[in-house]
């Protein structure tokens, strides 16, 4: 079964560094997906991507966040200056996205913590 | 942004009860749900969806329930079993391509 991938698992950083968490999505789907959850707290829409471009994004994602495509393949999302408030699960999705509403497909996450 | 919620945070249950989860959507421009299942330090899994223009759908264990008329969404599990304990998340989609999640309720299966 296709799934997306995301990379690292787990990421440990120090306040104020960048970290780049990348995410590899199911082939053939259109549309990408940045989403965060905080310890016990829902899942919170970043960004959506679609053709090569940011199509929506939410008030959390600020100047501080940028997404990627750098190939084919590999979708990115770069945090620069991590502050404590960070420090999340961040999960990558993807659906195909034609003709009509589709399944999400969730990566296993990446967990940040910021300290 | 779009309030999705959950009526009860926690619910616990015996293994082989039938569970009942329960959520309350804002946006009745909403045409597309789905119910997502999240293990402990995993990303949401799908169980099921359901389009706007249906009111039930059943899947393997677990059917699905949408009232447009009061906006609420239901998740019922036949048969619990242990493995079903997770939290379990609806989202909600007015475009097909963008989804708002609820907070999610925690199930506990007994044994």
């Amino acid at each position: 079964e296709p799934e997306v991938t995301q990379t690292p698992s787990h990421q440990v950083t120090q306040m104020g560094q960048e970290v780049i968490l990348r995410c590899v999505p199911i082939s053939n789907h259109l549309y990408f997906y940045w989403y965060r959850q905080i310890l016990g707290q829902k899942v919170e829409f970043l960004v959506s991507f679609y053709n090569n471009e940011i199509s929506e994004k939410s008030e959390i994602f600020d100047d501080q966040f940028s997404v990627e495509r750098p190939d084919g393949s590999n979708f990115t999302l770069k945090i620069r200056s991590t502050k404590l408030e960070d420090s999340a699960m961040y999960f990558c999705a993807s659906i195909l996205g034609i003709s009509g509403p589709g399944e999400l497909f969730f990566g296993e996450g990446s967990r940040l913590t910021v300290l | 942004g779009e309030s999705v919620g959950l009526h009860l945070p926690t619910l616990s249950v015996q293994e082989g009860d039938n569970s009942i989860i329960n959520c309350a959507y804002s946006n009745s421009a909403s045409d597309y749900f789905i119910w997502y299942k999240q293990e402990s330090g995993k990303g949401p899994q799908f169980i099921i969806d359901i389009r706007s223009n249906m009111d039930k759908r059943q899947g393997q264990r677990v059917t699905v329930l949408l009232n447009k008329t009061v906006k609420h969404l239901s998740l019922q599990i036949a048969a619990t079993q242990p493995g079903d304990s997770a939290v379990y998340f609806c989202a909600e989609s007015p475009t097909g391509n963008q989804f708002y999640f609820g907070t999610g309720t925690s199930l506990t299966v007994i044994p």
